[in-house]
């Protein structure tokens, strides 16, 4: 059973909108912190945003503020991140993970790719 | 943001060597570091968090050290599935941020 599976991915046009959602199994999903993770294609991992356990405390890095909603629904064990005004630089892959007890990722999706292009 | 420079940004040894990567963060982050392995085509596995203890099932030819700014991932006998790109990554800040990636090649 993989404990965390994202999903949403897919081409879209500069300006326009894309959902991403990341289900997960496993463990108490109520209890955890959880991230979002880019990666551009060839290029490194970038911090795009993480939500806490009940919503209370988001951050999001500078490149995506303004543009990228997360959110989160503990009933249904699932995570979100609404992307708006779309960018090419904003073409990656996307990965939903899951935070320990302190910053660091012990848990990580697969990864949806995100295209942005005309 | 606190910014983090790996070094080098590639390396190329044989199976057996002992490879050393560099960590440096633009300020302290008081050992709220970790460090990721990447093969192509899959997700980033977590080696070692708060600098230097290593993650459940990871080999303990991994081992990390560093404290203040600098920090160090040593892989103590290169095997053939370390081949590789390593990340660091801090979380002292609100604002996590991750290095630009090591890449470990097979000489």
């Amino acid at each position: 059973q993989v404990p965390l599976v994202e999903s949403g991915g897919g081409l879209v046009k500069p300006g326009g909108s894309l959902r991403l959602s990341c289900a997960a199994s496993g463990f108490t999903f109520s209890d955890y912190y959880m991230s979002w993770i880019r990666q551009a294609p060839g290029k490194g991992l970038e911090w795009v945003s993480y939500i806490s356990s009940v919503g209370s405390t988001i951050y999001y890095a500078d490149s995506v503020k303004g543009r990228f909603t997360i959110s989160r629904d503990n009933a249904k064990k699932s995570l979100y991140l609404q992307m708006n005004s779309l960018r090419a630089e904003d073409t990656a892959v996307y990965y939903c993970a899951r935070r320990g007890p302190l910053g660091f990722l012990p848990s990580w999706g697969q990864g949806t790719l995100v295209t942005v292009s005309s | 943001d606190i910014q983090m420079t790996q070094s080098p940004s590639s390396l190329s040894a044989p199976v057996g060597d002992r490879v050393t990567i560099t960590c440096r963060a633009s300020q302290g982050i008081s050992n709220s570091l970790a460090w990721y392995q990447q093969k192509p085509g899959k997700a980033p596995k977590l080696l070692l968090y708060a600098a230097s203890k290593l993650e459940s099932g990871v080999p303990s030819r991994f081992s990390g050290s560093g404290s203040g700014t600098d920090y160090t991932l040593t892989i103590s006998s290169l095997q053939p599935e370390d081949f590789a790109t390593y990340y660091c990554q801090q979380y002292y800040s609100t604002l996590w941020t991750f290095g630009q990636g090591t890449k470990v090649e097979i000489k």
